[in-house]
């Protein structure tokens, strides 16, 4: 059973950039799937930021200018970089599964944008 | 491209049915039978109830079922339970590569 486990800051200062990383066991990240992520502002809704898919990546048009997703197959891990971030980018962040549904999810991780 | 549009919320007795609508356009849900509904508990990650429209993942209640008109998807739960009481998010993959979400209800249970 694939397992995704995330890793990274909760706390980044406005206009530096949101770094997170999720490590898949259980499952080959070369084998197919895309690879992305989501996220949660307190309160709020969930957001679809991005994916990854045997090198291709596809984004939220609305952040695209900002996200940059990448994979390490030889770690069986991808990457999650969102840049110049203010205090809107403060969310929960998820790793997840997906092909035309999410299967699988991290655990989240509760990014705060503050100095 | 905008969010799907839910309600905010919705509520009913034990016992008793609710449906969920989540609408879009002619390029998501209109477009593709890739429609799924998530149920997401205070401080949980969410979890997937139904996808491809209709379809029920192992170990989700036959309670749960979606179906599908136009642009319009819906979730119904019945024989509701004081456990089914949560957050539900539709989604919705679009025309253009991406992955659209609802806004959200919360279920009540009275």
């Amino acid at each position: 059973q694939v397992q995704l486990q995330q890793s990274g800051p909760g706390l980044v200062k406005p206009s530096e950039t949101l770094s997170l990383t999720c490590a898949v066991s259980g499952y080959s990240i070369s084998s197919g799937y895309y690879w992305g992520w989501i996220r949660q502002p307190p309160g709020k809704g969930l957001e679809w930021i991005g994916a990854i898919h045997r090198g291709n990546t596809y984004y939220n048009p609305s952040l695209k200018s900002r996200v940059t997703i990448s994979v390490d197959a030889s770690k069986n891990d991808f990457s999650l970089k969102l840049t110049s971030v203010t205090a809107a980018d403060t969310a929960v962040y998820y790793c997840a599964r997906h092909l035309y549904v999410v299967d699988s999810w991290g655990q989240g991780t509760l990014v705060t944008v503050s100095s | 491209q905008s969010a799907l549009t839910q309600p905010a919320s919705v509520s009913g007795s034990p016992g008793q049915s609710i449906t969920i609508s989540c609408t879009g356009t002619s390029s998501d849900i209109g477009f593709y039978e890739f429609v799924s509904w998530y149920q997401q508990h205070p401080g949980k990650a969410p979890k997937l109830m139904i996808y491809d429209v209709t379809k029920r993942p192992s170990g989700v209640s036959n309670r749960f079922s979606g179906s599908k008109s136009g642009d319009t998807a819906s979730l119904t739960i019945s024989g509701l339970q004081a456990e089914d009481e949560a957050d539900y998010y539709c989604s919705s993959y679009t025309s253009i590569n991406t992955w659209l979400f609802g806004g959200g209800t919360r279920l009540t249970v009275l």
